[in-house]
């Protein structure tokens, strides 16, 4: 069974902080993964892809570990902005369905 | 910027009753998906599409469910005869053909009501 499973949450953490997502995934002929951001009631939208070096994009890094079956994501310097629902998603070659993640919601507080 | 749309935002339907969800994927994409989620649930694959046929089905895709591109910007998903579990919010999503991690485009999705 194609499984992603991620920490239930809600993170609630005050404006600046770092907070850390963990996932992982069950099928081990996953070969992209990325994570997706979702908003209350909206679609999901890519926040980014995960490569196996581990990437970052500003205040976001993803890192993979194929090994463990692992994936992450960091958020530093928290904004407000930041909250939302943050899914793990992970795929097999090509257009193959995204199996996604429960998903994690994390509040920012002023 | 291209954007994936669909139609209608909110429907509302009753029990047995047949639905079409209406999707009008990114122009030159070549690859289109529905997906679901059921209120404080994940969101779920259920069909993907390539060439005018089915790509690949879910579990849940059975034979109340069928897919159809009718020209060529539109692409739909029917319901036969809708159940109270079938309300859920269902997302259209498209994607280009060919390279290592291409981005699937949702669009804003369809939330449907069944009573």
């Amino acid at each position: 069974r194609k499984e992603v499973e991620q920490d239930p949450g809600p993170f609630n953490v005050p404006e600046g902080a770092t907070v850390a997502f963990n996932c992982t995934y069950s099928n081990s002929a996953s070969q992209s993964f990325f994570w997706y951001r979702q908003d209350c009631r909206k679609e999901p939208k890519l926040l980014m892809s995960v490569y196996s070096s581990g990437n970052e994009d500003g205040r976001f890094t993803a890192q993979l570990n194929r090994a463990s079956q692992y994936i992450s994501l960091l958020i530093r310097d928290s904004k407000l902005s930041d909250s939302a629902t943050y899914l793990c998603v992970a795929r097999e070659a090509g257009n193959t369905p995204l199996v996604f993640g429960k998903g994690t919601r994390l509040s920012v507080i002023a | 910027e291209p954007e994936v749309t669909q139609t209608p935002s909110h429907q509302v339907t009753q029990m047995g009753q047949e639905v079409i969800l209406r999707c009008v994927p990114i122009s030159n994409h070549l690859y289109f998906y529905w997906y679901r989620q059921i209120l404080g649930q994940k969101v779920e694959f259920l069909v993907s599409f390539y060439n005018n046929e089915i790509s690949e089905k879910s579990e849940i895709f059975d034979d109340q469910f069928s897919v159809e591109r009718p020209d060529g910007s539109n692409f739909t998903l029917k319901i036969r005869s809708t159940k109270l579990e079938d309300s859920a919010m269902y997302f259209c999503a498209s994607s280009e053909l060919g390279g290592a991690a291409y981005e699937q485009y949702f669009g804003p999705g369809t939330r449907l009501t069944v009573t």
